[in-house]
């Protein structure tokens, strides 16, 4: 079965540090990928999202996100992390004939101020 | 995105009875899916809600257990049935379109089952 892999689970980082979170998934043909982002108390928020073209996607509150085909990577990065990026990411998949997601296990973010 | 809602926000349930979550979309929406979040763990799709016809479940669900029901375009129940301790969970309602592969999640309903 196709599956999603994000390596890292629990992430402490002071504030202006740079981020990078991994996820790489298992399918080798055509894929749609998310980031969502789950902060405390709220639901899940779409962060940003890749279907096609460039594979260097920028999503809201400055995340962006690569597409590495050959490394079946969709890495998340931010070059500034603030405290308010306190949250859960997910990494999520779509696969060709397939609409519903497959999820990464999350990575909890801390933020220190 | 739409705006979706969902009842009850939380419940505590006994062992044994059942519980119907309800999922309202605030516009016609072509696909509605339902997921599990166990805690600590990542979503597990359920089930995708097909209108006008039976839901399509994934391996480990049965609809005997998790009946699903989507009468129109804009809502989906999912119920809950003889529940466990291990029912436990935050259920959460998605919806997306035909022309577009993301989906944008409902507020989730939390679970508890002593």
């Amino acid at each position: 079965a196709q599956s999603v892999s994000q390596h890292n689970h629990h992430v402490i980082l002071s504030e202006a540090a740079s981020l990078e979170l991994g996820c790489n998934y298992s399918y080798g043909g055509t894929v749609n990928l998310f980031w969502y982002v789950q902060y405390p108390g709220q639901h899940l928020q779409l962060l940003l999202k890749y279907f096609s073209g460039d594979p260097l996607v920028k999503g809201i509150k400055g995340f962006e996100a690569e597409f590495i085909k050959s490394k079946f990577s969709f890495n998340l990065r931010k070059p500034s992390v603030q405290w308010s990026d306190t949250a859960e990411y997910f990494c999520a998949v779509t696969y060709t004939g397939r609409r519903a997601l497959t999820f990464g296990s999350g990575t909890r973010l801390q933020v220190q101020p | 995105s739409a705006v979706i809602s969902q009842k009850p926000s939380r419940d505590i349930c006994q062992r044994g009875t059942s519980l119907t979550i309800q999922c309202q979309v605030d516009s016609q929406v072509t696909m509605m899916f339902w997921y599990r979040q166990q805690p600590g763990q990542s979503l597990t799709l359920i089930a995708t809600a097909n209108q006008g016809s039976e839901a399509t479940y994934e391996s480990g669900f049965v609809i005997d257990k998790f009946p699903i029901s989507r009468p129109n375009l804009t809502f989906s129940t999912l119920t809950v049935s003889n529940m466990s301790p291990e029912d436990s969970s935050i259920y959460l309602c998605s919806v997306g379109t035909l022309e577009s592969y993301e989906q944008y999640f409902g507020p989730g309903t939390r679970l508890t089952v002593t």
